[in-house]
């Protein structure tokens, strides 16, 4: 059983409407969510961290953790050309140190 | 804002070259992490170092090694780089172990091509 998984293949939606991406992990005991945000051609960025079950909001993004169900999901609201990225969940499994264990990431593309 | 800068974007290598990628970063971080990206594998972790001349092997450490001499510099060598060591390489650090925080913060990344 893979760490992180994200088996949603490319999501399209069109310009205003909402993404919404899902994340499952294997780890019962972890307790660090992350969502980056990664242009093509260009590196991770951070856009998202959660730690306690429930929403968190920042601007157009709403990170939501369920730890008795083992998923976190982001939602994009009022989506962007500029949100088309491939989106990457990484949790921080315990025993592993600091490390981040990483899913493959979930492509968006937004239609203007 | 935490910065992280590798020393290439793009690098082209013959195979059986010494191959040299640096990361530098600016916040203080105790972690420094190299990372592998290529498609359909995702992110996969090759080294990484919680301390000055401390390192761990990720999952994919053979034919790479690193030093970390200083806080600041993580270097990630390739011995005698092969075709199949084109990738694209990612820089990464975070806060220490105990600071509560894991976010890690990536550099711009080098891609690199051995011919």
């Amino acid at each position: 059983q893979k760490e992180v998984e994200q088996n949603s293949g490319p999501l399209s939606v069109p310009e205003g409407a909402i993404a919404s991406l899902n994340c499952t992990y294997s780890d019962r005991g972890s307790q660090s969510f992350f969502w980056y945000r990664q242009y093509s051609g260009k590196s991770p960025e951070l856009i998202m961290s959660i730690y306690s079950n429930g929403d968190k909001e920042d601007g157009r993004f709403t990170a939501q953790l369920n730890k008795a169900s083992q998923y976190v999901s982001l939602l994009i609201r009022d989506s962007q050309p500029s949100d088309s990225a491939t989106y990457l969940c990484a949790v921080n499994p315990p025993l592993k140190r600091d490390r981040l264990a990483f899913g493959k990431g979930n492509q968006v593309v937004v239609i203007p | 804002d935490v910065k992280v800068t590798q020393s290439s974007r793009y690098l082209v290598k013959r195979t059986g070259e010494k191959v040299f990628l640096e990361c530098v970063q600016d916040m203080d971080h105790e972690n420094m992490f190299w990372y592998r990206q290529d498609p359909g594998l995702g992110l996969r972790l090759i080294y990484f170092s919680y301390d000055v001349k401390m390192k761990e092997k990720g999952d994919i450490p053979e034919g790479y090694s690193v030093s970390r001499e200083k806080k600041e510099r993580f270097s990630l060598i390739l011995e005698s780089a092969s075709t199949n060591q084109t990738s694209m390489y990612l820089c990464a650090s975070s806060p220490p172990h105990g600071a509560g925080s894991y976010e890690q913060y990536f550099g711009p990344g080098t891609r690199l091509t051995v011919t």
